[in-house]
């Protein structure tokens, strides 16, 4: 079993529908939880960051993270055209230094 | 927030022979990282770019085939060493600020020939 579980859709939606991305993980240590979208021949792009269970929510944005079924989840609502992208899910443990464990990375298209 | 560039964007190579890819940060900071991303794959982290002493290789990944330098708190370099087909990827370096944000460079995508 892999540590972090994504499915790599593709996920097509139209224009203004909601959108749900979700990782499962393995390793209950992890304690930071991000968020990046990266598009075509980009790198990885910082969304959103959550630290433990919780929620937040930026703009059209939202995060989720219920560390007790160790499952994560970005929702985007009103989505766009661009918003098309790959996104993926990424975790850390607790300790300063160490480094992300990414998801496959799940690719969106929103047709307008 | 961290900007960061790398160079090359982008490179052919021939079986057998070495690339050093260069990641700059426009600022100071606390952690350096590399990963590769291939097609249809997570991006896998090769090592830890330790400033002053040797790098952190992950399982799978050596020394003699990814040597890395961190010179200072702002530059790393990665080399790809006697390339073969299988290294062909997207090299993406990291660069840490604080204890948890963490931000990519536009990446270097490798063709080895």
């Amino acid at each position: 079993q892999k540590e972090v579980e994504q499915d790599p859709g593709p996920l097509s939606v139209p224009e203004g529908a909601i959108v749900s991305l979700n990782c499962t993980y393995s390793n209950s240590a992890f304690q930071y939880f991000m968020w990046y979208r990266q598009y075509s021949r980009k790198g990885p792009e910082l969304l959103m960051y959550t630290y433990s269970s919780g929620n937040k929510e930026d703009g059209r944005f939202t995060a989720q993270v219920d560390k007790s079924s160790k499952y994560i989840s970005l929702f985007i609502r009103d989505s766009q055209p661009s918003d098309s992208a790959t996104y993926l899910c990424a975790m850390k443990l607790g300790q300063a230094g160490t480094a992300l464990i990414f998801g496959k990375g799940t690719t969106l298209s929103v047709s307008s | 927030s961290a900007v960061i560039s790398q160079k090359p964007s982008r490179d052919i190579c021939q079986r057998g022979t070495s690339l050093t890819i260069q990641c700059q940060v426009d600022s100071q900071v606390t952690m350096m990282f590399w990963y590769r991303q291939q097609p249809g794959q997570s991006l896998t982290l090769i090592a830890t770019a330790n400033q002053g002493s040797e790098a952190t290789y992950e399982s799978g990944f050596v020394i003699d085939k990814f040597p890395i330098s961190r010179p200072n708190l702002t530059f790393s370099t990665l080399t790809v060493s006697n390339m073969s087909p299988e290294d062909s990827s997207i090299y993406l370096c990291s660069a840490m600020t604080g204890s948890y944000e963490q931000y990519f460079g536009p990446g270097t995508r490798l063709t080895v020939t």
